[in-house]
């Protein structure tokens, strides 16, 4: 596709179930993020991909976070034994490289936990 | 540690009437400033940044290092114009090149 894409939507799961997030970036993307981005908050990172390896994994919140990427394409964010406080629009963005390369955003997946 | 501050959440002005939605920043060395957008039920998107000096549906924003600032200005404001629209930060090099750094939002809403 043109952008980049995110799946599911929307996801409801029960508390301490596991879910998983996926992203597709733009192609030719080589730099992926993740953002959270809670009610009433502004947007936090979480983790940067450059090709297939997370040289800043500073956001991520606690060691329930991981996410992987393959093929210096698509992206996979995993949050294990889910928490109500994890209810959040994750969103991923993807950008080439390069001074003031603009940076391209999903739809986000709205993640609810109950 | 950088950080990006938009001490307006909410922020409304009449059909026509000049609109500034202001921003500070905190980074210590040469950052790159942004402004995305993001109207109802859209995705984010970016709306202009300071290396480009240009101007996006009317909308401008001049990096002022002494004040640290980067204020979003608009001389007449549309109703069309009415959205979520946050100011980023991205530093310049090191291994998190491109990470952003948003503030909390401010919402425009332009009234007829």
């Amino acid at each position: 596709g043109a952008g980049v894409s995110q799946s599911p939507s929307n996801k409801v799961t029960e508390k301490g179930k596991d879910v998983e997030l996926r992203c597709d970036p733009i192609s030719g993307h080589t730099a992926l993020y993740w953002y959270r981005q809670r009610l009433g908050q502004g947007l936090e990172f979480l983790i940067y991909f450059q090709g297939n390896s997370a040289p800043d994994k500073s956001g991520l919140p606690s060691d329930r976070f991981s996410a992987e990427r393959t093929g210096e394409s698509v992206s996979t964010l995993t949050i294990q034994r889910t928490q109500q406080e994890d209810s959040a629009v994750y969103l991923c963005a993807s950008s080439l490289v390069g001074l003031g390369s603009p940076t391209f955003f999903g739809q986000g997946t709205r993640l609810t936990v109950v | 540690a950088q950080r990006v501050t938009q001490p307006e959440k909410l922020l409304s002005v009449f059909k026509g009437a000049p609109v500034e939605l202001k921003c500070n920043y905190s980074y210590s060395g040469s950052p790159e400033l942004f402004w995305y957008v993001q109207y109802s039920r859209q995705r984010l998107q970016l709306l202009l940044r300071h290396i480009s000096r240009e101007s996006i549906k009317g909308f401008t924003a001049d990096l002022n290092k002494g004040e640290t600032s980067f204020h979003l200005k608009k001389p007449f404001a549309q109703e069309e114009d009415s959205a979520m629209y946050y100011c980023a930060l991205s530093g310049s090099g090191g291994t998190s090149y491109g990470k952003l750094t948003f503030g909390q939002g401010t919402i425009l809403t332009v009234h007829p």
